[in-house]
């Protein structure tokens, strides 16, 4: 199993510039989410899916979108970057979060810089 | 609202000294608490968790003690590596039904000297 993949692992952008972070898990896990991490605040959520055809809002959404067409992707958009934006974007997936199957399993993370 | 609070780092540790880096939470209801470690350029592994008051997770020489009374959930290890360098973050779920969303602290930085 390669688990959890993200790409890209590092990205450029430059301010109004549109791109999609790919994220995608071959454990066939129903539960996905997208977190962003900046120095000293943690991980924040910002959307996630219980299922395929199934999202909803995290802590942070603004300026993000999600889409959940197969069970494996989970991509997030970003339709006009800024400079706010500029964060490292964690993926995590899992069976449930409930019960001994709730364990959440990360991805490497994508470093996003806009300029 | 629901919150974790954790002690700033870095904390600067010999190795096999001991380890202890403070996490407490507020929250409504009965959450579960996890320890998560990230060693650098990778993501977040669970390292340890508790789902109920007085439960001690353990993993790798790591423990965490599920303190109601204190609302704490403190992370110690008896005698650290070069390899446990590392930033280690507390993290409570809760919700009662549907999805439980992860609320994490900010992170504290280990670093083991030889």
């Amino acid at each position: 199993n390669a688990g959890v993949t993200q790409t890209p692992k590092f990205q450029v952008l430059k301010t109004g510039q549109s791109m999609t972070l790919q994220c995608a898990q071959d454990m066939n896990h129903e539960y996905m989410s997208w977190y962003r991490q900046d120095p000293g605040m943690g991980l924040r959520l910002i959307h996630y899916s219980v299922g395929a055809g199934i999202t909803d809002q995290g802590e942070v959404p603004n300026g993000y979108n999600v889409s959940r067409s197969t069970t494996e992707d989970f991509p997030l958009r970003l339709l006009s970057a800024a400079p706010s934006q500029t964060s490292v974007y964690f993926c995590a997936s899992s069976y449930s979060n409930r019960g001994k199957l709730d364990e959440q399993f990360f991805g490497p993370g994508t470093r996003l810089t806009v300029l | 609202g629901n919150s974790v609070t954790q002690m700033e780092g870095p904390v600067t540790l010999s190795e096999e000294a001991f380890l202890t880096i403070n996490c407490t939470y507020t929250a409504t209801g009965y959450p579960s608490l996890f320890w998560y470690v990230q060693y650098p350029g990778e993501g977040l592994q669970l390292l340890l968790k508790a789902t109920k008051a007085d439960d001690k997770g353990s993993n790798k020489g790591f423990e965490a003690t599920y303190r109601k009374e204190t609302t704490s959930f403190h992370l110690e290890k008896g005698s650290v590596q070069v390899s446990d360098s590392a930033v280690y973050f507390c993290a409570l779920r809760w919700g009662s039904t549907g999805f439980q969303k992860l609320v994490f602290g900010t992170g504290t930085r280990l670093l083991v000297s030889p």
